[in-house]
């Protein structure tokens, strides 16, 4: 049981590429969640899905777009990097229920040059 | 929606000294969450606690739902202690995503 697991770690783009963030989580969670952290700051949310094949957008969405490929998977896309997308990126899921807890990922750490 | 405030915002300890940590939120809560942000950047869960109390070996968090703040409380502290302690709320009608305060830096010193 791996939890939730994040690639790459650590990635360096020159403004305007593009690059793809991968989640996946073992847990058989329904949602997952794209968030944030800037220096200084508490994680802010990106994008959320609340189920396979639903997303929408939460608080900071502009220059990303997400996919729910499957139960399992919630990729994160930056289309043109730009500098100001440089953060420390987490993906989470939620169990529902009883215990309404939310379980992070490693990070991947994102410069943009 | 629901505001999260965290403070102090630093905090300086001597190994085996106590603190308390405090989080207020703005609204009712279905979740709250205490987290440990590691050096290394990892998130740690450290409790669930949307009301009532629990402890875990030297922590121990409290949350009083209609007051609208909960409490970490760290008991004989050690240098592995150190990092970023996070509040995180979540409150109803949302879809189900946290809302983090700025959160409490602490350092514990030999």
């Amino acid at each position: 049981n791996a939890g939730v697991t994040q690639t790459p770690k650590f990635q360096v783009l020159k403004t305007g590429q593009s690059m793809t963030l991968q989640c996946a989580q073992d847990m058989n969670h329904n949602s997952m969640y794209w968030y944030r952290q800037d220096p200084g700051m508490g994680l802010r949310l990106i994008y959320y899905s609340a189920s396979e094949g639903t997303t929408d957008k939460g608080e900071v969405p502009n220059g990303y777009n997400v996919s729910r490929l499957n139960k399992r998977e919630f990729s994160l896309r930056l289309e043109s990097a730009a500098p100001s997308q440089t953060s420390v990126y987490f993906c989470a899921s939620r169990e529902a229920g009883g215990v309404d807890t939310q379980y992070f990922g490693p990070g991947t750490r994102l410069t943009v040059l | 929606g629901i505001q999260v405030e965290q403070s102090p915002p630093d905090l300086i300890l001597q190994e085996g000294a106590n603190s308390t940590l405090r989080c207020n939120f703005s609204d009712s809560v279905n979740n709250l969450q205490w987290f440990h942000q590691n050096p290394w950047g990892q998130l740690i869960n450290l409790f669930y606690i949307p009301s009532g109390t629990k402890q875990n070996g030297r922590l121990s968090a409290t949350t009083v739902a209609t007051e609208r703040y909960s409490l970490l409380y760290i008991s004989s502290s050690q240098t592995t202690d150190s990092g970023v302690y996070f509040c995180a709320a979540r409150g109803g009608g949302s879809q189900g995503n946290l809302i983090f305060g700025k959160g409490t830096k602490l350092s514990v010193k030999p």
